[in-house]
């Protein structure tokens, strides 16, 4: 049980594009999502956390405007990289939690994006 | 600012030998820690500790949390190739209810 999927598992795309990466949980409902995002050799940085039917909350030095997370219903969630940048090339994953408060996160098994 | 440290940042060792990899913390509002290990893809959950010095065990790995001194060691015995990975250490917090990861431990072992 508590499987959390991610589509696209890596892309590519150009310069100036926005690419949408989706979460789902398959086999329970999400209240909670957290994105994360992790550099070669690094560790998970988290980038927001989305509750189901409100605004996610970003973590400092996250643009909203640039990373748009819509969590519209209790097993998906989706993150917009918009204008995309070559910085912006990362592993992003992905997270969900049956409650807020749970001591549990299920992962995504993360999107690699390479923006040329 | 909430942190969470981890040491060393990595370890090469050769199969059969024992590890301890170490988690320390600053927190506001600490609900609990988690150790995960991370290959190629995403963390896989390893344990969650809730008490100090209440050992979580499982096969060669063990963990334990000390409350006091806000740290958490992972021990690893008798290595084998198959446990060279990242492993992670994170703090879940109450309050804001999100997940602080530290910096990660690389440990290679050697066949």
């Amino acid at each position: 049980g508590a499987v959390v999927s991610q589509h696209p598992s890596w892309v590519i795309c150009k310069s100036g594009t926005s690419v949408k990466i989706e979460c789902r949980s398959l086999d329970f409902q999400a209240t909670t999502m957290f994105w994360y995002r992790q550099f070669p050799k690094q560790s998970l940085m988290l980038m927001a956390t989305s509750n189901e039917g409100s605004k996610a909350t970003y973590e400092q030095g996250v643009e909203k405007d640039k990373f748009l997370i819509n969590h519209a219903s209790l097993t998906l969630s989706t993150l917009t990289v918009t204008s995309a940048h070559p910085e912006d090339s990362s592993f992003y994953i992905c997270s969900a939690s049956p409650t807020p408060a749970a001591d549990t996160q299920y992962f995504g098994p993360g999107t690699r994006l390479t923006v040329l | 600012e909430d942190k969470v440290v981890q040491s060393p940042l990595s370890l090469v060792v050769h199969e059969g030998d024992t590890v301890t990899l170490n988690c320390s913390y600053e927190v506001t509002n600490f609900r609990s820690l988690l150790w995960y290990k991370q290959e190629k893809k995403a963390p896989t959950f390893l344990f969650m500790l809730t008490s100090s010095g209440i050992e979580k065990k499982s096969g060669r790995l063990s963990s334990i949390l000390d409350k006091k001194e806000l740290f958490s060691i992972l021990n690893i015995t008798a290595t084998q190739t198959g446990d060279s990975a990242v492993y992670l250490c994170a703090v879940h917090t109450s309050g804001t209810y999100k997940y602080i990861f530290g910096t990660g431990t690389r440990l290679k072992v050697l066949a």
